[in-house]
């Protein structure tokens, strides 16, 4: 299973787009990179997943280079509301799914 | 609406008690699982389902029980056996798809111990 190593936390301003990065070295072949987003009491939400090069969806974008072994979750333009728990899995899916810590990001006004 | 709902929000358990925290589903799911997560922590797996009445030990099962007599319904007991059941208690579900599968969560319930 491939862990993720990525930052225990961040902080922002509102209006900056933030970047958070994650690192995956054992990658498997198979393996996806999915994103979700915690807030306090929350359960997780599924926020962008991808393979390889870039993802773009109404939230978020990932960045994937060639080898895989990172990857960037980038939100832009955050405010308040963005405020949350960011985990970065690397995974084939089901009971294999592993939620690390994941990186705390606070946005500040 | 589809979705996951958890019951009840909050539950507290008094020593040597048994407790269950209930976890509905209504997606049409194939697969459920039980988190546990602690403060400031990562999510753990405690128990998941892939089909009714089929159900694997996660990495923390000990002190936990669950059944799966329909696919809808995922409930886990937390036993007197559990020594530290205070934390916060997630249910998900997803439709297997391999690699590309993604989990959807309950709302969760928040186990004290009095």
């Amino acid at each position: 299973l491939a862990k993720t190593t990525q930052p225990i936390s961040m902080d922002s301003y509102e209006g900056q787009e933030v970047n958070i990065t994650c690192s995956h070295n054992n990658i498997a072949t198979n393996d996806y990179i999915t994103w979700y987003q915690q807030f306090p009491s929350q359960g997780p939400r599924f926020i962008i997943q991808g393979y390889k090069t870039k993802v773009t969806n109404e939230v978020a974008s990932l960045f994937i280079p060639a080898d895989r072994k990172s990857s960037t979750l980038s939100l832009p333009r955050v405010s308040l509301s963005d405020t949350a728990v960011y985990y970065c899995l690397a995974h084939t899916g089901g009971f294999k799914t592993i939620f690390g810590a994941g990186t705390r990001l606070f946005v500040k006004a | 609406d589809g979705g996951i709902t958890q019951s009840p929000k909050y539950l507290f358990r008094k020593e040597g008690q048994n407790v269950t925290l209930s976890c509905e589903q209504n997606l049409n799911h194939d697969a459920m699982y039980w988190y546990r997560q602690d403060p400031g922590q990562g999510l753990r797996l405690i128990y998941y389902s892939q089909i009714v009445n089929d159900f694997q030990k996660g990495d923390i099962a000990e002190g936990y029980s669950v059944s799966r007599e329909k696919k809808e319904s995922f409930p886990l007991t937390v036993t007197s056996a559990q020594k530290n059941p205070t934390a916060f208690y997630l249910c998900a579900s997803s439709t297997p798809r391999g690699a590309q599968e993604t989990q959807y969560f309950g709302p969760g319930t928040r186990l004290l111990v009095l």
